[in-house]
């Protein structure tokens, strides 16, 4: 079946390293993709998206590739702080149907910076 | 900043009961959404809801679980009789318009069913 999966549940990260975490997907029809955060006792917080059109995309301190060829998905994370840990979700947009554009995410990277 | 709220945070019944979960979306949202997570697992799509109908769902949304928008605010998820594996993190999720993919969360109701 189609899945959103992540090569690395755990990544542990000196503090003011760059971060790279990783996700492939298997749909080759997703036109869409995004990272959330989640830290504990919160909800899934939207980091950066990208669409299939595009092969790069950067924010602040963040920048998401899409390698359409191998389906791959990273998140980087530069100069990392303490307030990046948190489990990082990627999620593509998986609907077959226009207006439903439901999300399947992946199972998460837990990043633990280290001071 | 404007934010998807949910209430309760903690939601505890028991098994047959029936609930109802609570959700706020943005205001200006066209689009909304619930998802569970169980823990330790991944976030699974529930429901999406457009246009004061459910437009796709997913296998887990069974006839136990049904969704309402009873006026211009609240999007709610009811599950008429709970069971054990019902227990999960129920996020609610809302979307400005077809334009705009972005889904914001609210900060989940934990459900647990004894």
């Amino acid at each position: 079946g189609e899945s959103v999966g992540l090569h690395l549940p755990t990544l542990s990260v000196q503090e003011g390293d760059n971060s790279i975490i990783n996700c492939a997907y298997s749909n080759s029809a997703s036109d869409y993709f995004i990272w959330y955060k989640q830290e504990s006792g919160k909800g899934p917080q939207f980091i950066i998206d990208i669409r299939s059109n595009m092969d790069k995309r950067q924010g602040q301190r963040v920048t998401v590739l899409l390698n359409k060829t191998v389906k791959h998905l990273s998140l980087q994370i530069a100069a990392t702080q303490p307030g990046d840990s948190a489990v990082y979700f990627c999620a593509e947009n998986s609907s077959t149907l226009g207006a439903g554009n439901k999300l399947t995410f992946g199972g998460g990277t837990r990043v633990l910076v280290k001071p | 900043e404007p934010e998807v709220t949910q209430t309760p945070s903690h939601q505890v019944t028991q098994m047959g009961q029936e609930v109802i979960l609570h959700c706020v979306p943005i205001s200006n949202h066209l689009y909304f959404y619930w998802y569970r997570q169980i823990l330790g697992q991944k976030v699974e799509f529930l429901v999406s809801f457009y246009n004061n109908e459910i437009s796709e769902k997913s296998e887990i949304f069974d006839d136990q679980f049904s969704v309402e928008r009873p006026d211009g605010s609240n999007f709610t998820l009811k599950i008429r009789s709970t069971k054990l594996e019902d227990s999960a993190m129920y996020f609610c999720a809302s979307r400005e318009s077809v334009n705009r993919n972005i889904q914001y969360f609210g900060a989940g109701t934990r459900l647990s069913v004894l």
